[in-house]
């Protein structure tokens, strides 16, 4: 079974500075990973993916988040904090597509809400 | 494309009645997926389709909960009779197979929600 571990329900950072989400899984198989974001009253937009390849994925605003397999994190990044960046964040795990029978599914954490402090 | 549409935006109903919530996916996409997401349990998945055909509904709460997906381009989700703890805001979101994507999109499209609530 795979699941997902956020660190921190929420997070408060100053404009400028880094930002640091939390998120640890656990899968018997390689997994897909996934950043999402969910600002006020929107639905979830991806941030980034890891599938295969470079183990430091770059997704959009600025964000990017490392694969790392022995410490089965896959933490996300920001050198410098915006305003607009206060929102939820929802880290997620799916099987890779050599479990067949598992599809596209999706397993989200519980999101970690952002800050962000002028 | 539109991304994927769900309709109402906000829904409110009394204890009782009957509500249906509508989603279109994106076109060619052919998972399928409705979530619940409030306060207290975050997002749960209630049930997913794949290519039209249900495959998990082990999220779905109660038997007043059901599903249905008649063709490739909508499904809907309807609670009869509603509660006032069936208060959340529903979130269709689609998405191709993994691996049949070759310009690796990956992942879920969302749509924008209901908000739900019986009073």
């Amino acid at each position: 079974a795979q699941s997902v571990t956020q660190l921190g329900s929420h997070v408060s950072v100053s404009e400028g500075a880094l930002v640091l989400l939390r998120c640890n899984y656990s899968s018997s198989v390689p997994p897909y990973l996934f950043w999402y974001v969910q600002y006020p009253n929107q639905g979830l937009q991806l941030l980034l993916k890891y599938t295969t390849g470079a183990t430091l994925v770059k997704g959009i605003n600025g964000f990017e988040a490392e694969f790392k397999k022995s410490e089965t994190s896959f933490h996300l990044t920001k050198p410098s904090a915006h305003m607009s960046d206060a929102a939820e964040y929802f880290c997620a795990v799916s099987p890779a597509p050599a479990i067949y029978n598992q599809g596209g599914k999706l397993i989200f954490g519980q999101g970690t809400e952002l800050s962000v402090k002028p | 494309d539109a991304g994927v549409i769900q309709s109402p935006r906000h829904e409110v109903t009394e204890m009782g009645q009957e509500v249906t919530l509508r989603c279109k996916p994106i076109s060619g996409h052919d998972y399928l997926f409705w979530y619940r997401q409030t306060m207290m349990r975050g997002l749960e998945l209630l049930i997913y389709f794949n290519n039209n055909v249900p495959i998990d509904d082990s999220g779905m709460p109660e038997d007043r909960f059901s599903a249905k997906m008649p063709n490739a381009s909508f499904s809907t989700l309807k609670i009869q009779p509603s509660e006032p703890r069936d208060s959340a805001v529903y979130f269709c979101a689609s998405s191709f197979s993994w691996g049949t994507d070759t310009t690796l999109n990956y992942g879920y499209t969302f749509g924008s929600g209901t908000r739900l609530t019986v009073v």
